[in-house]
């Protein structure tokens, strides 16, 4: 099954600053990589995926890289903002194929006005 | 579409009751799956439903278990609550089995006294 790891666990940046979020797996086969913000009191939200076929996936201030020969994939937030402060967490399937996810530990992140 | 709705939000019982969680998924999900979130252990996958019918399992003893109906509603039960078991209680639908995107409820906050 897979194992993935994340680091750092906690990040504090200065607003406008860039953050950076490391997460390794352990499968080879695994297929798809989802990251989930979620803020104090609420729902772990999807705010970007990557599926194996691609090396890097941007949507606005936030960018995912993958890179399966080191079977590793990263967050980076560009432009931090105070409303970007949460727990990110990173995630890969548990088993090849389409099974549920096996996730990191989080990492939360502060961004400071 | 309506998202991911799971009641109570809120629960407070003491150490041997047993516990019933609801979730039903967005329109049209056939997959259920559910989580336990604390803060020691982070996201940890309990089991998951799809058409009735358990796909995969997490690691939890036998107290937890759950179900789906045939309007792809699910439900899980804890029986002789302990106090480790207090935690947030996660559920995320995905449209089938083939589907990787997951997409979490506001989750279930259980307390154990």
């Amino acid at each position: 099954g897979e194992n993935v790891e994340q680091h750092p666990s906690t990040l504090s940046v200065q607003e406008g600053d860039s953050a950076v979020i490391k997460c390794t797996y352990s499968d080879s086969a695994s297929n798809y990589f989802p990251w989930y913000k979620q803020e104090l009191g609420k729902r772990p939200q999807l705010i970007i995926d990557i599926r194996s076929n691609v090396g890097e996936k941007k949507d606005q201030r936030i960018a995912v890289t993958l890179n399966k020969t080191a079977k590793h994939f990263s967050l980076h937030i560009t432009e931090t903002q105070p409303e970007d402060s949460a727990v990110y967490f990173c995630a890969a399937p548990r088993d090849s194929g389409n099974t549920p996810l096996v996730f990191g530990k989080g990492t939360r992140l502060s961004v400071i006005a | 579409k309506a998202g991911v709705t799971q009641t109570p939000r809120y629960l407070i019982k003491t150490r041997g009751q047993q516990v019933t969680l609801s979730c039903s998924p967005i329109s049209g999900h056939r997959s259920v799956s559910w989580y336990q979130q604390t803060p020691g252990q982070g996201l940890q996958f309990l089991f998951e439903y799809f058409s009735e019918t358990q796909r995969n399992k997490g690691n939890f003893p036998g107290r937890f278990s759950g179900r789906q109906f045939s309007n792809s509603r699910s439900e899980m039960n804890v029986s002789t609550l302990e106090l480790g078991d207090s935690a947030l209680y996660l559920c995320a639908s995905r449209g089938g089995p083939t589907t990787d995107t997951q997409y979490f409820g506001p989750g279930t906050r259980l307390t154990v006294l």
